[in-house]
């Protein structure tokens, strides 16, 4: 079965510092799509950043980048120049195709991220 | 703003009623995706449809969860004679569900208190 862990509940950084999130997964397939969702209190999912399983180089998008191991089938989250706007809630989730040419999401549990003054 | 549209943001429920939860996709979005997230823990899927069809409703208790995607109109999550347990935030996403890149875009999500 496919599953997306984020064995870390809860984290903190202090602001400025820099900080990763861990996320393994497990799948037996070769093509799917990696993602982290941020959650901040207002509920809303903001989508920070994604990755494809074909591709060899690491995703970045500003201060938000990934290491994505896919024979270890790892897919962490580094947040750099931490910022108090960061503090929220971060899923990794893990998208796959289904043999009736649909996508199945799977989210893991979460981790809650403190970001100290 | 042509985004994910749930209404209501808060919904309140006394135990044996009926909780309707409606989303409209984002704008050329036909595929619909609901979660449920319970405090503090992560999204459970429950159902995915396309427009007039249910794709899957693996997650989706097989007593008083209900959904559906009409032609026109909104999506609507619907639970009936609701427990107690039912009480969660309610998150529905949509996605174009062309092949290729195209991650889900979320509602600002229902929270559902049963009382």
């Amino acid at each position: 079965a496919q599953t997306v862990t984020q064995s870390q509940p809860e984290m903190s950084v202090q602001e400025a510092e820099t900080v990763t999130l861990s996320c393994t997964y497990d799948t037996s397939e070769s093509d799917y799509y990696l993602f982290w969702y941020k959650q901040p209190p207002s509920r809303q999912m903001i989508l920070v950043i994604r990755q494809e399983a074909y591709k060899q180089q690491n995703a970045t998008e500003n201060r938000f980048s990934v290491n994505f191991q896919k024979a270890a089938k790892s897919f962490s989250l580094k947040i750099s120049d931490s910022q108090l706007g960061d503090a929220a809630m971060y899923f990794c989730a893990y998208r796959t195709p289904t043999t009736s040419g649909t996508y199945k999401y799977i989210f893991g549990t979460g981790t809650r991220l403190k970001v100290l003054a | 703003n042509a985004g994910v549209m749930q209404n209501p943001r808060h919904l309140v429920r006394r135990r044996g009623q009926e909780a309707r939860l409606r989303c409209s996709p984002m704008k050329g979005h036909s595929h619909v995706y609901w979660y449920r997230q319970l405090p503090e823990e992560g999204l459970k899927f429950m159902v995915y449809l396309q427009k007039e069809n249910i794709i899957d409703e693996s997650g989706m208790p097989k007593e008083r969860f209900s959904a559906e995607f009409p032609k026109e109109g909104p999506s609507i999550l619907r639970i009936q004679q609701v427990v107690r347990g039912d009480s969660a935030a309610y998150f529905c996403a949509s996605s174009p569900g062309t092949l290729g890149y195209s991650p889900l875009h979320f509602g600002n999500g229902t929270r559902l208190t049963v009382t």
